[in-house]
């Protein structure tokens, strides 16, 4: 079952515009949600992530929106460079009975930037 | 400070093997876990080290098995390879286990024939 929905799955940005990617949730034990990229051949890098007790983050050029009543959460990527272009996988963390976490993940955006 | 390091790069079974893959920790952090992605998906947990026990399971099989070690790293373990266990499997490190930044390595690329 899957509990943390991305969209959308593949994106193309003009260089200097804003992508956008979106995620959804059901699990309201989720009480971490962090955003990772993924360059080819690569493991996800951690980007951003944000607590559900605050409903933005800046970091840069990147900007974490969160809506904890709809359960959504989205990335913003300002001024997309083709730099940028990777594959993002929103996360969301939930404690394990046995004392530590887990991250599930969504199925991930590629995104692309051109020139 | 050290990152998550990963070996082998690449490891190429045959259906039925054994296969042991390592992980060393980021320096300082005692939590590591263990995840599987498939080509085109999110990773998906398959379980949490920490001090050298096993605190959590994700919807793997038995034959999935792990091992962390005095200093922190790790090993991941499979029995009887099947085809669908074609993947890239990834270590992540944390501070301790109520951390939950995670730090990803590079992964090891599985293939089985």
């Amino acid at each position: 079952q899957q509990q943390v929905k991305q969209s959308p799955q593949s994106l193309i940005v003009q260089k200097g515009g804003i992508s956008i990617i979106n995620c959804a949730y059901e699990n309201t034990a989720f009480d971490y949600f962090p955003w990772y990229q993924q360059f080819p051949g690569k493991g996800p890098a951690l980007l951003i992530a944000i607590r559900p007790d605050v409903s933005e983050k800046k970091e840069g050029r990147f900007t974490i929106s969160f809506n904890k009543s709809a359960k959504q959460f989205s990335l913003h990527i300002m001024d997309s460079q083709p730099g940028d272009s990777a594959t993002y996988f929103c996360a969301a963390s939930n404690y394990l009975t046995g004392g530590g976490n887990k991250l599930t993940f969504g199925t991930g955006t590629q995104l692309k930037v051109e020139l | 400070e050290t990152g998550v390091t990963q070996s082998p790069t690449h490891l190429i079974k045959t259906r039925g093997q054994q296969v042991t893959l390592r992980c060393s920790s980021q320096s300082g952090h005692n939590t590591v876990s263990w995840y599987q992605q498939a080509l085109g998906q999110g990773p998906q947990f398959i379980f949490q080290y920490y001090r050298e026990e096993e605190n959590g399971r994700g919807n793997f099989p038995p034959r999935f098995s792990g091992l962390q070690f005095p200093n922190y790293s790790s090993e991941l373990n499979v029995n009887a390879l099947e085809l669908d266990d074609s993947a890239l499997y990834l270590c992540a490190s944390s501070f301790d286990s109520t951390t939950d930044t995670q730090y990803f390595g590079p992964g090891t690329r599985l293939t089985v024939l």
